[in-house]
């Protein structure tokens, strides 16, 4: 069965700091995809990315990168120089490979909640 | 850009009583789906759709029907509503099987 582990349950940092965001699955499949998703106070779900399991190259965006490692079944995701407005639950999530034909269900981990202190 | 819509945002059931989360998309995604969030946890996938007409169980079906008559429309029915159906439900949408998903604002449930 295929499991998505975010360890930490919340994580407290002060605006400006850099806040790493750890995320461990488990699937026996080679080829999946995975997920982060921003939750704000509001409670949307906000999409930040899409990696592919072939695609280990790190990626960045603005202040936001995702270090894939797929030797230790990773894919953290690091802010930085966070904001308040950083301020969020995120999520990272896992595709189910075993069902290609019925739409990609995504399996979440519990979410991390991270709180930017001005 | 209406996006994937859930109605009603909000609402209180009492035990035993039922009723119906209505999702539409307005995208033509063919893929649909149905997740609950409860307090403090991920999201657990409910049911979901691979277009018109067909729908199957995901991980926590137990308590809950749906129906996709149409491409834009994904209704959640709660039959019975009990305590544990207290949550928020997400619906959500993709247009290619591994593609991201497009949720909705959320629907929040209480069953008192």
């Amino acid at each position: 069965a295929q499991k998505v582990t975010q360890a930490q349950t919340e994580i407290s940092v002060v605006e400006k700091e850099d806040v790493t965001l750890d995320c461990v699955y488990e699937t026996r499949d080679t080829t999946y995809y995975l997920f982060w998703y921003k939750q704000p106070p509001s409670g949307e779900l906000v999409f930040l990315i899409r990696r592919n399991s072939f695609d280990e190259q790190n990626e960045i965006s603005g202040r936001y990168s995702w270090n894939f490692q797929k030797s230790t079944s990773s894919f953290n995701f690091t802010i930085t120089a966070s904001q308040v407005v950083d301020s969020a639950v995120y999520f990272c999530a896992l595709s189910d490979p075993r069902f290609k034909a019925a739409g990609n269900k995504l399996t979440f981990g519990g979410g991390t909640r991270v709180l930017v202190k001005p | 850009n209406a996006g994937v819509t859930q109605t009603p945002k909000f609402r209180i059931l009492k035990i035993g009583q039922s009723m119906t989360l209505q999702c539409a998309q307005d995208m033509n995604h063919n893929y649909m789906y149905w997740y609950r969030q409860d307090p403090g946890m991920g999201l657990k996938l409910i049911y979901y759709s691979v277009g018109a007409g067909i729908t199957d169980k995901g991980e926590v079906p137990n308590g809950y029907n749906v129906s996709r008559s149409t491409t834009e429309d994904f209704p959640l029915r709660l039959e019975l509503a009990a305590p544990s159906q207290t949550s928020v439900y997400f619906c959500a949408s993709s247009y290619l099987v591994s593609g991201e998903l497009f949720f909705g604002e959320g629907s929040r449930l209480t069953v008192l």
